[in-house]
């Protein structure tokens, strides 16, 4: 079946300028997590969606990331005011609910900020 | 103290060699550990759980020392194929729906 899909699979933006990453996980996965991956660096966690409960937001770095997610579908990654440490790879992953162990990532969306 | 420690590497072995990565954890209120594997710009994957009684996978062995807060993960036979960078996972305390990733240990086979 389908995996874990991201868009844009690249993103280059200017410094000040917003940015939205899409995620869409594997269906049935009610787990839908957010990570950084800086280059050389290990995953740093973002954030983590769990059925219809608050989310846990605990990794976020800044109140200029923010996400959303529609049910148990997708997934949005908002970042605003980009700067330029903000260059990373965003992966999400997804996960059934009884196995939030066994994490399926999607490609990632490499952002680039000039 | 970071939370998840491991040794970078890379670790350079030949076809054949048996090869032992070690990670420590920092709080003991973790509960479930496990090992993925990234291939070079590819997206992280499930490699196996670690339990305390040691869980083996074919040439792959991982072993949970809890007193210790230590975790390994011993490859046997190495292929080229098993050139990947190890990442060493733990679940967050009192919450083992969050993961806690390593930066993982680089391992390079060559014939």
């Amino acid at each position: 079946g389908a995996g874990v899909s991201q868009s844009p699979s690249n993103k280059v933006t200017e410094k000040g300028k917003d940015v939205e990453l899409r995620c869409d996980p594997i269906s049935g996965h009610t787990a839908l997590y957010w990570y950084r991956q800086r280059l050389g660096q290990g995953l740093e966690f973002l954030i983590y969606f769990q059925g219809n409960s608050a989310p846990d937001k605990s990794g976020l770095p800044s109140d200029r990331f923010s996400a959303e997610r529609t049910g148990e579908s997708v997934s949005t990654l908002t970042i605003q005011r980009t700067q330029q440490e903000d260059s990373a790879v965003y992966l999400c992953a997804s996960s059934l609910a009884g196995r939030t162990y066994e994490q399926y990532f999607g490609p990632g969306t490499r952002l680039t900020v000039t | 103290r970071k939370e998840v420690e491991q040794d970078p590497g890379p670790f350079n072995v030949p076809e054949g060699a048996t090869v032992a990565f070690n990670c420590t954890y920092s709080n003991s209120a973790s509960q479930s550990f496990f090992w993925y594997r990234q291939d070079c710009r590819k997206e992280p994957k499930l490699l196996m759980s670690v339990y305390s009684s040691g869980n083996e996978d074919g040439r792959f062995t991982a072993q949970l020392n809890r007193a210790s807060q230590y975790i390994s993960l011993l490859i046997r036979d190495s292929k080229l194929s098993d050139s990947a960078t190890y990442l060493c996972v733990v679940s967050a305390p009192y919450n083992t729906d969050k993961l806690i990733f390593g930066t993982g240990t680089r391992l390079q086979v060559f014939p």
